[in-house]
């Protein structure tokens, strides 16, 4: 298996521009998160989604900030526009519907907006 | 709402020695699964260690095991035999037994193996 796959693996991008990271789960998976970490704030939890539908967005920073599943395959987490306070690195975690399944992370995508 | 305290923003190791990462949580939950995830200088979440809260032994995977002391919500993680690509942040976390998998997170512990 290869893993939970997001793109890209660095984006920098200019204050004001459209940012959009896409994480590929585990095939099988059911759930799908997505995290951002901070040196402030650390590791926290943005959306997370179960078989495709989302179920709590309340991590979310605001209405800048949003997430689509439209298929079990593939997950996009869209800024727009964006501020040099999103600055972060981004993760897309997977993980099977069972109590306990523990969560496989990607790579992340570090974020740099000047 | 479930934190999670790891009070040792550093700590250093001789290689070969042991070393011992402390983490404590809250919660009112009576079942849970707590976690250890490694994150090196490549910046990818590694999974080290998993415990389930009704389970008295403690979880082992090779030269990592934890301290898991469910009345004190206490979740130590120890290293055995440290070495060189055991530097890393190490992050603790906790999972509600009901609903979403998803995790609380500490705000990690930097691990430096010293050869």
């Amino acid at each position: 298996d290869a893993g939970v796959i997001q793109s890209p693996r660095h984006e920098v991008t200019e204050m004001g521009q459209e940012v959009t990271l896409r994480c590929k789960p585990i095939s099988g998976h059911d759930y799908l998160f997505w995290y951002r970490q901070t040196m402030m704030r650390g590791l926290e939890l943005l959306i997370y989604f179960n078989n495709n539908v989302p179920i709590d967005d309340s991590g979310m920073p605001e209405d800048r900030f949003s997430a689509k599943m439209p298929n079990a395959s593939f997950s996009t987490l869209k800024i727009q526009p964006s501020e040099p306070r999103d600055s972060a690195v981004y993760f897309c975690a997977s993980s099977f519907h069972r109590e306990g399944s523990p969560l496989h992370f990607g790579n992340g995508t570090r974020l740099t907006v000047t | 709402a479930q934190t999670v305290t790891q009070s040792q923003p550093e700590m250093s190791v001789q290689e070969a020695e042991t070393v011992t990462l402390s983490c404590t949580y809250d919660t009112s939950e009576s079942n849970y699964y707590l976690f250890w995830y490694k994150q090196p200088p490549s910046r990818q979440m590694i999974l080290v260690i998993r415990q389930e809260a009704y389970k008295q032994q403690n979880a082992t995977e090779n030269r990592f095991s934890v301290n898991f002391q469910k009345a004190a919500k206490s979740f130590s993680l120890k290293i055995s035999d440290s070495q060189l690509g055991d530097t890393a942040m190490y992050f603790c976390a906790f999972m509600k037994h009901r609903g979403a998998n998803n995790l609380f997170f500490g705000t990690g512990t930097r691990l430096t193996v010293i050869p």
